[in-house]
């Protein structure tokens, strides 16, 4: 099974830009969903979005998946230094049983 | 609801001691899952229940990890023997889901920080 990939690996920011995050996998998928974890913590979920979808919207986050290229971008506007952890793209391929996760990207957004 | 409930949060154990870490998904989730994350390996998925059954175990390392769940409210993961190899964080999450669609948005407990001296 293979597993995501992304990158940035990390990015830092000043609070109030904007962080993009992208995911890309290789094979034909169902699902795309956006995790993030901060520090010490287990994940929380995000924002899901479907093989039929282009973009999705959520309070300041937008997701885009463009499935020709085989990859997704988290966008988190007006960023906060509450925003500071990392951000993990998962999937499931259409041929698995399995959700795989990708590497993360660790956000950091100074005050 | 109290999220998915994980014990205990951190184990400190000797190399070939038995450890037995507890789940306790949200109410009403049919799916549940456990995970493993190391620096080296990012988050692995080891095993899958819907509705109590084990649905894939692919991901299980070895024979010395077993996982149960006896009933809807309940799960363990079993590594027998530990090695230091196995000092990782592990997660259980819960879904709802069938088991040929179990992903549906996860609910991650807070782990469990194993560590194999």
């Amino acid at each position: 099974s293979q597993q995501g990939e992304e990158d940035p690996q990390a990015l830092s920011i000043q609070e109030g830009e904007n962080a993009t995050m992208n995911c890309s996998y290789k094979t034909s998928i169902n699902n795309l969903q956006w995790y993030r974890q901060n520090s010490g913590r287990g994940l929380v979920h995000l924002i899901l979005i479907r093989s039929n979808e282009r973009e999705k919207h959520s309070g300041r986050l937008r997701v885009t998946l463009d499935t020709s290229k085989k990859s997704s971008s988290l966008l988190i506007t007006a960023s906060r230094a509450a925003d500071t952890a990392s951000y993990f793209c998962a999937f499931k391929e259409t041929s698995g049983s399995r959700l795989t996760f990708g590497e993360g990207t660790q956000l950091t957004v100074n005050p | 609801d109290a999220g998915v409930i994980q014990s205990p949060r951190h184990e400190v154990t000797e190399m070939g001691q038995e450890v037995t870490l507890r789940c306790k998904p949200i109410s009403g989730h049919n799916s549940l899952f456990w995970y493993r994350q190391t620096m080296m390996r990012g988050l692995e998925l080891l095993i899958y229940f819907n509705n109590n059954v084990p649905i894939d175990d692919s991901g299980m390392p070895e024979d010395r990890f077993s996982a149960k769940m006896p009933n809807a409210s309940f799960s363990t993961l079993k590594i027998q023997p530990s090695e230091p190899r196995d000092s990782a964080v592990y997660f259980c999450a819960s879904s709802t889901g069938t088991a040929l669609a179990p992903y549906n948005e996860q609910f991650f407990g807070p782990g469990t920080r194993l560590t194999v001296l």
